[in-house]
């Protein structure tokens, strides 16, 4: 089993900060990224795909890094905003399978 | 703009039943998965599918579970004799061909599984 990890857990901000998370994961292997935005009852929405080392993607005030040759990706937020609260979820897939390995999830909370 | 869905979004049973979860993943895609997330826990993967058989699963699928396709719109994942321990959330998640990669999978809502 593939070890991906997430950090924080948790996070408490107010509306209006920038903020960023961490998703650890194996070097070798590596195929793609995925990160996932998922709301308390609503389906996970995809952000971001990620595949070559230095990759950078940006959607509004979310942006995402990768850095495949030390095994992190970084997500960032730039201004907060209460409907940013959600947990952000990172999925790793490699070369040789079709299934995703999940981290445990940073959990965000915009505070108005 | 398309989506997965899945019902039940909850069932409860009892242990020692068998549960059938379905998903109805999006039209145009041909690989289709089952995962789980035990509370606080991981989301974790269970099995994919494709071209109407299983093509990679994880150890947690054991004999147990089984998967299907019945008919061209449902995807359904059954739980032959429930244990306490298989209470979860199970997601279902589509994505378009293999050889398109990197491709996103588009995950259903989830349903919420409670084995009492």
């Amino acid at each position: 089993i593939l070890n991906v990890e997430q950090s924080p857990q948790s996070l408490h901000v107010q509306e209006g900060d920038s903020t960023n998370f961490t998703c650890s994961f194996p070097s070798s292997n590596f195929y793609a990224l995925h990160w996932y935005r998922w709301e308390t009852a609503k389906s996970p929405e995809a952000l971001f795909v990620m595949t070559l080392n230095g990759d950078e993607k940006k959607k509004g005030r979310i942006s995402a890094t990768l850095n495949t040759k030390e095994g992190y990706s970084y997500l960032y937020i730039k201004g907060s905003q209460p409907e940013d609260s959600a947990t952000y979820l990172c999925a790793f897939i490699t070369h040789t399978g079709n299934q995703f390995y999940f981290g445990t999830g940073t959990s965000l909370t915009v505070i108005p | 703009e398309p989506e997965v869905t899945q019902t039940p979004s909850h069932q409860v049973t009892q242990m020692g039943q068998e549960v059938i979860l379905r998903c109805v993943p999006i039209s145009n895609h041909l690989y289709f998965y089952w995962y789980r997330q035990i509370l606080g826990q991981k989301v974790e993967f269970l099995v994919s599918f494709y071209n109407n058989e299983i093509s990679e699963k994880s150890e947690i699928f054991d004999d147990q579970f089984s998967v299907e396709r019945p008919d061209g719109s449902n995807f359904t994942l059954k739980i032959r004799s429930t244990k306490l321990e298989d209470s979860a959330m199970y997601f279902c998640a589509s994505s378009e061909a293999l050889a398109t990669r990197p491709y996103e999978q588009y995950f259903g809502p989830g349903t919420r599984l409670t084995v009492t």
